[in-house]
């Protein structure tokens, strides 16, 4: 199974930009990079995802390495309820419906008032 | 609309035991796969059902069973618990395909006497 690799923690101050690094040098050409986050007692939640090309949407933004080795998540404004473990995913292209999400431990993201 | 819904949301069970999990996905979704998340650490893959077939299984004992049902919904099964299966056990809910996100549940957790 493709694996990823992040810090363990991450420490942000509120309204400010964070930056949420992910290592996946074992990459293949078909893995998507999947970003989820789990605020305490509650199951995961999508954040976003892309396979080549940097990603925008509501809640973050996917920055993409060109050689697709490394990734990183970008909230462009942290809030309080921004703070949740974060987790970088592979999701290997089995076939056309298979979905097998590998997760790490995860960075957990720490908000400061 | 309704999101994944999970029951029970706690469950209690001796050593020995069987147990049985419910997840209805959200509406449309044909793919739903089961995670194992011990405490303090990240969800396990267990299965994925796509339209009522197995799509992948992770690496777990005979002990963990599954079937998804005409309507999308899914039932997981653990025989002869051992406390070490007392877990938060999560749902998601998607497309089915690693280009797409996944909707996971609240989870059922189990605990194992």
């Amino acid at each position: 199974d493709a694996k990823t690799t992040q810090p363990n923690s991450m420490e942000s101050n509120e309204e400010e930009p964070v930056h949420l690094p992910c290592n996946h040098s074992t990459i293949s050409g078909t893995d998507y990079i999947h970003w989820y986050r789990q605020l305490p007692s509650q199951g995961p939640e999508y954040v976003i995802h892309g396979l080549t090309s940097n990603v925008n949407n509501r809640m973050a933004s996917l920055a993409i390495a060109e050689d697709r080795k490394s990734s990183t998540l970008i909230l462009h404004r942290a809030t309080l309820r921004d703070a949740a473990v974060y987790y970088c995913i592979l999701a290997a292209r089995v076939d056309n419906y298979g979905q097998n999400f590998v997760f790490g431990p995860g960075t957990r993201l720490s908000v400061l008032p | 609309d309704a999101g994944v819904t999970q029951s029970p949301t706690h469950l209690i069970k001796t050593r020995g035991q069987q147990v049985t999990l419910r997840c209805s996905p959200i509406s449309g979704h044909k793919s739903v796969s089961w995670y194992q998340q011990v405490l303090g650490q990240g969800p396990q893959f267990i299965f994925q059902y796509y339209e009522k077939e197995e799509r992948g299984r992770g690496n777990f004992p005979d002990r963990f069973s599954a079937r998804q049902f005409p309507n999308y919904s899914s039932e997981l099964n653990v025989n002869a618990l051992l406390l070490g299966d007392s877990a938060l056990y999560l749902c998601a809910s998607s497309w089915g395909t690693a280009t797409t996100e996944a909707f996971f549940g609240q989870g059922t957790r189990l605990t194992v006497v």
